[in-house]
C-alpha cells in the first residue's frame, strides 16, 4: 500500500543533543511537509519542499533544518533540542500545494 | 493569525446521535478540507470541498461551505464509538501555498 512512513515512532534525546527524524513516501508526491504538533493544538507547519524547492515558514526557528535528498525521503534535523521542542512531529505529502495531504503516523519527541 | 477557529472545542455525544462541528476562517479560499486525528496518530484526510461547492457527502459525512459567511460545518450522522477523535478543518487560502489548520474539535462518542 502506498503510504507515508516515519521513523522512529518515539525518539528520546537529551537537551542540546542533535536529533534527526526521517520520513519516506511511496506516493511519489511532489510536496513533502513537516509539522510540529503540541498537545491539544493544531499542527504547525515548519517547512515544506515542492520537489527540491525548500520553503521555510517565517516563524520556524533556525534550530530546525530539513533535507530532501530525493523524491521519497525527507529529514528533519533539530540541531540543539530544547525542552520546548518536545512535541509530535508529523510528516505529510501531497500531489500539489493545497491538495489533500497524506500524513505519516508521527514521531513523538521527548527531550530530557 | 491565519488559523481557523473551530467550534465547539469539545463535544460529547451518545452513540447513534449526530455530531456537528463548525469551522470559521478569515480570508478567501480555494478549498476547505476536514481531517480526523486519533489520539497520538497522524491526521487522516476526510473530505475536500472547493470554494464553488456548497455541500458534499461522503458516507456518513456531510460538509457544507458558506463562503459569504466564511464558515463550514462537518456533520457526522449515526455516530459510532470509533468516531471518537479530534477533527480539524484546514483551508487553502487564495494565493497561499499551504493549508492552514483550525484549532480542532475533540469529539467523544459514548457507547
Amino acid at each position: 500500500d502506498a503510504m507515508v512512513i516515519q521513523n522512529p515512532r518515539y525518539q528520546v534525546t537529551q537537551f542540546g543533543k542533535p536529533v534527526t527524524l526521517s520520513c519516506s513516501q511511496t506516493l511519489n508526491h511532489n510536496v513533502m511537509y513537516w509539522y510540529q504538533q503540541k498537545s491539544s493544538q493544531a499542527p504547525k507547519l515548519l517547512f515544506h519542499y515542492y520537489d527540491k524547492d525548500f520553503n521555510n515558514e517565517a516563524d520556524t526557528p533556525d534550530n530546525f533544518q530539513s533535507r530532501r535528498p530525493n523524491t521519497s525521503f525527507c529529514f528533519l534535523d533539530i540541531r540543539s533540542p530544547g525542552l520546548g521542542d518536545a512535541a509530535m512531529y508529523l510528516c505529510a505529502t501531497s500531489r500539489d500545494r493545497g491538495s489533500e495531504q497524506y500524513f505519516g503516523p508521527g514521531t513523538r519527541l521527548t527531550v530530557t | 493569525s491565519q488559523q481557523g477557529e473551530e467550534d465547539p472545542q469539545a463535544l460529547s455525544i451518545q452513540e447513534g446521535e449526530n455530531a456537528t462541528m463548525n469551522c470559521s476562517y478569515k480570508t478567501s479560499i480555494n478549498n476547505l478540507q476536514w481531517y480526523r486525528q486519533n489520539s497520538g496518530r497522524g491526521l487522516v484526510h476526510l473530505i475536500l470541498i472547493r470554494s464553488n461547492e456548497r455541500e458534499k457527502h461522503s458516507g456518513r459525512l456531510r460538509v457544507t461551505l458558506d463562503t459569504s459567511k466564511k464558515s463550514s460545518s462537518l456533520l457526522i450522522t449515526a455516530s459510532r464509538a470509533a468516531d471518537t477523535a479530534s477533527y480539524f478543518c484546514a483551508t487553502k487560502e487564495t494565493g497561499a501555498n499551504n493549508l492552514f489548520f483550525g484549532t480542532g474539535t475533540r469529539l467523544t462518542v459514548i457507547p
